[in-house]
């Protein structure tokens, strides 16, 4: 078992530059999540999925989007980058909503 | 709304000094409470838990106990070592569907030789 995968693991962007970033888990779990980790701000929830299909906004989703390919894939695409993007981006994903997550390794995005 | 606080460190100890880590949690109902221990340059990995009142979660000789009365949820450990050293994160599950947990800042631990 692989748990958790994300790609890339580093990327650096131009303003203006779009990019998808990828997520796939092989535990057959049914929620996923895209987080974004700041310094000083701990993990805040971009979006979420709770079953393939359906994906919904948590506390940040302004200037991304996400789509729920199928039950193993989770993406989030940045549309325009902005400096303010600069983050950790962590995928994680849960048997059901209110369980334990498991964390992908993370991507590091730096827009300039 | 929901809100998870911890110190926020660093916190630096020596080596078999004894750990504590304070979490406290605002929420309306009980909700399931997490550690959670990132490493240097890798993701967050799950340390122990607890899903009600009184519950003990423990694991690699930490501990921490669901304490309804005072809303926390603190992160111990006897004797630390330097393998310990890493960001450590208090997190809850407040309910209402799948909409992920909510997490405190993280404290950074320190542990000397």
């Amino acid at each position: 078992n692989a748990g958790v995968t994300q790609t890339p693991k580093f990327q650096v962007l131009k303003t203006g530059q779009s990019m998808t970033l990828q997520c796939a888990q092989d535990m057959n779990h049914n929620s996923m999540y895209w987080y974004r980790q700041d310094p000083g701000m701990g993990l805040r929830l971009i979006y979420y999925s709770a079953s393939e299909g359906t994906t919904d906004k948590g506390e940040v989703p302004n200037g991304y989007n996400v789509s729920r390919l199928n039950k193993r894939e989770f993406s989030l695409r940045l549309e325009s980058a902005a400096p303010s993007q600069t983050s950790v981006y962590f995928c994680a994903s849960s048997p059901r909503g209110d369980n334990e997550q498991f964390f992908g390794p993370g991507t590091r995005l730096t827009v300039l | 709304g929901d809100s998870v606080t911890q110190m926020e460190g660093p916190v630096t100890l020596s080596e078999e000094a004894f750990l504590t880590i304070n979490c406290t949690y605002t929420a309306t109902g009980y909700p399931s409470l997490f550690w959670y221990v990132q490493y240097p340059g890798e993701g967050l990995q799950l340390l122990l838990k607890a899903t009600k009142a009184d519950d003990k979660g423990s694991n690699k000789g930490f501990e921490a106990t669901y304490r309804k009365e005072t809303t926390s949820f603190h992160l111990e450990k006897g004797s630390v070592q330097v393998s310990d050293s890493a960001v450590y994160f208090c997190a809850q599950y407040s309910g209402g569907g799948a909409d992920g947990l909510t997490f405190g800042k993280g404290t950074h631990l320190i542990i000397q030789p």
